[in-house]
């Protein structure tokens, strides 16, 4: 089981839609959670983090976690072309033996496609 | 605005070459992270470090060596390139300690050995 794993997608929505993006991980020890997007071509940006349960909401994304499932979203509101992306869930994985206590490990990714 | 910044966007080397990749962030981060980015692959860690002089093994470290003589720059060696490290190299900075807001990342370098 990889120790974190999205949607494989490609994931298409029309403009104006809700984009749900579904991140797992495997380790209940992990403690901080993280949303990044990349352009093609381009490096990610981060675009949300969440440490508690419950809901998060900055703009029109909201990125939501539920420990005891393990489950990880964002969701993207008025969906527009120029969020079409590739979405990268990253999770700070507990039970490593990290001197930092502060690597994080990816997702593959989930690309979405916001058509006009 | 801060930055993470990598010292070439595209780098064409031949096999067998000693190629460096340079990064250097002016944040004041301690860690500091080099990563591969491969279609299908996701991204890899490589090598990371949390403070001047000290480095950790990543997922696959084979083939590449790092330094960090100083604080903000973190330096990624292939000693012998070969043509399967062809591939997108992205440097990554962060603070130490959780929660540490996330990473940083370079603009990425992508390497090419032929």
């Amino acid at each position: 089981q990889k120790e974190v794993e999205q949607n494989s997608g490609p994931l298409s929505v029309p403009e104006g839609a809700i984009a749900s993006l579904n991140c797992t991980y495997s380790d209940r020890g992990s403690q901080s959670f993280f949303w990044y997007r990349q352009y093609s071509g381009k490096s990610p940006e981060l675009i949300m983090f969440i440490y508690s349960n419950g809901d998060k909401e900055d703009g029109r994304f909201t990125a939501q976690l539920n420990k005891a499932s393990q489950y990880v979203s964002l969701l993207i509101r008025d969906s527009q072309p120029s969020d079409s992306a590739t979405y990268l869930c990253a999770v700070n994985i507990g039970r490593r033996r990290e001197t930092s206590g502060s690597r994080l490990t990816f997702g593959e990714g989930t690309q979405l496609t916001v058509n006009p | 605005d801060v930055k993470v910044t990598q010292s070439s966007r595209y780098l064409v080397k031949r096999t067998g070459e000693k190629v460096f990749l340079e990064c250097v962030q002016d944040m004041d981060h301690e860690n500091m992270f080099w990563y591969r980015q491969d279609p299908g692959l996701g991204l890899r860690l490589i090598y990371f470090s949390y403070d001047v002089k000290m480095k950790e093994k990543g997922d696959i470290p084979e083939g590449y060596s790092v330094s960090r003589e100083k604080k903000e720059r973190f330096s990624l060696i292939l000693e012998s390139a070969s043509t399967n490290q062809t591939s997108m190299y992205l440097c990554a900075s962060s603070f130490y300690g959780i929660p540490n807001y996330g990473y940083t990342f370079g603009s990425g370098t992508r390497l090419t050995v032929v």
